[in-house]
């Protein structure tokens, strides 16, 4: 079955780096574009970026451009990503999601939580 | 960046009766716009894509409606199942907006 998990979360300090990884299975990897949206208890749920099936396009919410970067390895099934110069406001949850063509995002993993203080 | 306004920002219902929720974005998205259901410790669940296809196995009891800059989505015949937190979600332009929700408390 279509499985996403999530991990790489934990506590950090502000400034600091994180790499969230997000493994898939169950279905043609290769084939789908994946987002990464979080959840924060004051702000809901924030779409945070996007990268296309190769690879080849990459979108970021205003909020994390030029802090945070999506990529993806086809051979292992796994989208990444890098977060960069952590504030306490990117405290959340973290969630990736797959996006078929001409759909939702229909399948979410878990989630992986992530904790910015000093 | 398009903004996404959700009402209301909490209902509350019983079980049986009709609930129904507004999103409006701040310029037209057409149709390329979605709805989650989420609940506490859960993933997100997608409802509705272009703004009225039921999503798998969806119950037809939730609908979705609107174009343009206004949306509904109806829940006909709540369940005590239906609580959550509802978002829509525009995708015709990066960044995809999320609404900041609609909590749905079941009496």
């Amino acid at each position: 079955q279509v499985q996403l998990v999530e991990s790489g979360g934990g506590v950090v300090q502000p400034g600091r780096s994180l790499r969230l990884s997000c493994v898939a299975s169950g279905f043609d990897f290769s084939t789908y574009a994946f987002h990464w949206v979080r959840q924060t208890p004051g702000r809901g749920l924030e779409w945070l970026a996007v990268i296309s099936f190769r690879g080849g396009n990459k979108f970021y919410a205003d909020s994390v451009k030029d802090r945070f970067i999506v990529s993806r390895d086809n051979s292992k099934n796994t989208v990444f990503l890098d977060m960069n110069s952590l504030r306490p406001e990117d405290t959340a949850i973290y969630y990736c999601a797959r996006r078929p063509v001409g759909y939702g995002l229909d399948s979410w993993g878990q989630g992986t939580l992530v904790a910015v203080s000093s | 960046e398009i903004v996404m306004t959700q009402s209301p920002g909490t209902l509350s219902a019983s079980p049986g009766e009709t609930a129904t929720l507004s999103c409006r974005a701040s310029q037209s998205v057409f149709g390329n716009l979605a709805w989650y259901q989420h609940k506490p410790g859960q993933a997100p669940r997608l409802l509705i894509f272009d703004a009225s296809k039921r999503a798998t196995d969806l119950p037809a009891r939730f609908s979705g409606s609107g174009s343009g800059t206004e949306f509904i989505l109806t829940i006909n015949s709540l369940q005590s199942d239906d609580f959550g937190v509802y978002y829509c979600q525009q995708y015709n332009f990066w960044p995809g907006t999320f609404g900041q929700g609609t909590k749905v408390d079941i009496k």
